[in-house]
């Protein structure tokens, strides 16, 4: 199955800050997931990128506050912009692999101050 | 829509007592894939298992079983002999074929004593 690294393992930011997530995956896939897991909570799908368009916003989560990137099959961050505390989540990318299903990242922790 | 129910939020046990975690899910696919991970306190997310819609067969992993039943919905798993180290937080999951989205339980935190 894939491998992703995900990048950075955990931050402490100070509120109205931005801070860009990066994952790299060892294949070439299609499509890419980034999830939110809020402290003591389950995880919140955010968005899906698929490199052949824009990504697709769950409902509650807008462009604006979560830009995602994906500029190759390999490739894609997500910028938490204009952080404030109610940010401060684990924040983890995924990517499906049909033979194997999904596969995650092992999460960036946020912490906004 | 689709949606996953973990009805049990925290379970305590103690070690080597057996312990079922419910798992209730909703769609309206015909083919979709339903997944168990375990999330240790250390963060990171362990896949399981993966069934999917057509295959009703109970699975069995060592100390681990899933049951799966589509008249009620359900996927659920049990641990058998419960140790220490089954401690964490366990998460169903359902993606459905239309959608390749991979929607969340709440999860259910498992606290195994010795």
């Amino acid at each position: 199955s894939a491998v992703i690294s995900q990048k950075p393992s955990r931050d402490i930011c100070q509120r109205g800050t931005s801070l860009t997530i990066q994952c790299q995956v060892d294949s070439q896939v299609t499509m890419m997931f980034w999830y939110r897991q809020q402290p003591g909570q389950s995880l919140t799908l955010i968005a899906t990128a698929n490199q052949a368009s824009e990504a697709t916003y769950e409902s509650g989560f807008v462009i604006d506050k979560f830009p995602i990137s994906r500029p190759n099959l390999t490739f894609s961050t997500l910028t938490v912009s204009n952080m404030s505390p109610e940010d401060s989540s684990i924040y983890l990318c995924s990517v499906l692999d049909r033979a194997y299903g999904y596969t995650f990242g092992s999460g960036t922790r946020l912490t906004v101050v | 829509a689709q949606k996953v129910t973990q009805a049990q939020t925290e379970i305590s046990v103690v070690e080597k007592e057996d312990v079922t975690l419910d798992c209730v899910y909703e769609t309206r696919d015909t083919t979709y894939y339903l997944f168990w991970y375990k999330q240790p306190p250390s963060g990171e997310l362990v896949f399981l298992i993966r069934r999917n819609s057509f295959d009703e067969q109970n699975e069995i992993s060592g100390r681990y079983s899933w049951n799966f039943q589509k008249s009620t919905s359900s996927f659920n798993f049990t641990i058998t002999a419960s140790q220490v180290v089954d401690s964490a937080v366990y998460f169903c999951a359902l993606s459905e074929a239309g959608t390749d989205k991979l929607i969340f339980g709440t999860g259910t935190r498992l606290q195994v004593f010795p």
